[in-house]
């Protein structure tokens, strides 16, 4: 069964700074997808970012981008430039390409953002 | 378009009353999917349906917990007999999983918190 670890419970950045969530997964899939979502206080789910397996290229959106190693089966999230609304729970996620299309979360980490 | 719709958000049951969830997909979406969160947790998948079909229930307890994905109208989770266990937050997610790029993203609705009494 696919797991998904997130090691840091809580980490915490100053406003402006940069900071990395980790992520490592396990599969023995060679096809799958794996995301970022964020849940703020109002416990809405939001999705952040999106990675295919099979692109080798880093996903960036805006201020947030991914290290995606895959021969490693890790996946973590650079936040730059960090904001007080960047403050949230952080989840990781791994969904496997066809069949089931269920979700696997990680456990969260919990971003604070110091003024 | 709308986002997906869940209500109500939030219910208190007591202890053996029965709870009902309810998640209108994202307009166009036909494929439905029910998580759980309990307290300090990530979320966990409780059952993935289409219209008129569960797909996936592997999530879902045995006993108790039961989902529909009717013809017409919401998807409904139905807990019978709750107990404290069971106070959680629900989210259902919707996608299209259609032909067009990133179909097989899971749209979340705002979540329904139960809490049993």
């Amino acid at each position: 069964a696919q797991t998904v670890t997130q090691s840091q419970p809580e980490m915490s950045v100053q406003e402006a700074e940069t900071v990395t969530l980790s992520c490592t997964y396990d599969t023995s899939e060679s096809d799958y997808y794996l995301f970022w979502y964020k849940q703020p206080p109002s416990r809405q789910m939001i999705l952040v970012i999106r990675q295919e397996a099979y692109k080798q290229q880093n996903a960036t959106e805006n201020r947030f981008s991914v290290n995606f190693q895959k021969a490693a089966k890790s996946f973590s999230l650079k936040i730059s430039d960090s904001q007080l609304g960047d403050a949230a729970m952080y989840f990781c996620a791994y969904k496997k390409q066809g069949g089931s299309e269920k979700l696997v979360f990680g456990k969260g980490t919990k971003l604070t953002v110091n003024p | 378009n709308a986002g997906v719709m869940q209500n109500p958000r939030h219910l208190v049951r007591r202890r053996g009353q029965e709870a009902r969830l309810r998640c209108s997909p994202m307009k166009g979406h036909s494929h439905v999917y029910w998580y759980r969160q309990l307290p300090e947790e990530g979320l966990k998948f409780m059952v993935y349906l289409q219209k008129e079909n569960i797909i996936d229930e592997s999530g879902m307890p045995k006993e108790r917990f039961s989902a529909e994905f009717p013809k017409e109208g919401p998807s409904i989770l139905r807990i019978q007999q709750v107990v404290r266990g069971d106070s959680a937050a629900y989210f259902c997610a919707s996608s299209s999983l259609g032909a067009g790029p990133r179909s097989y993203e899971q749209y979340f609705g705002p979540g329904t918190r139960l809490t049993v009494t």
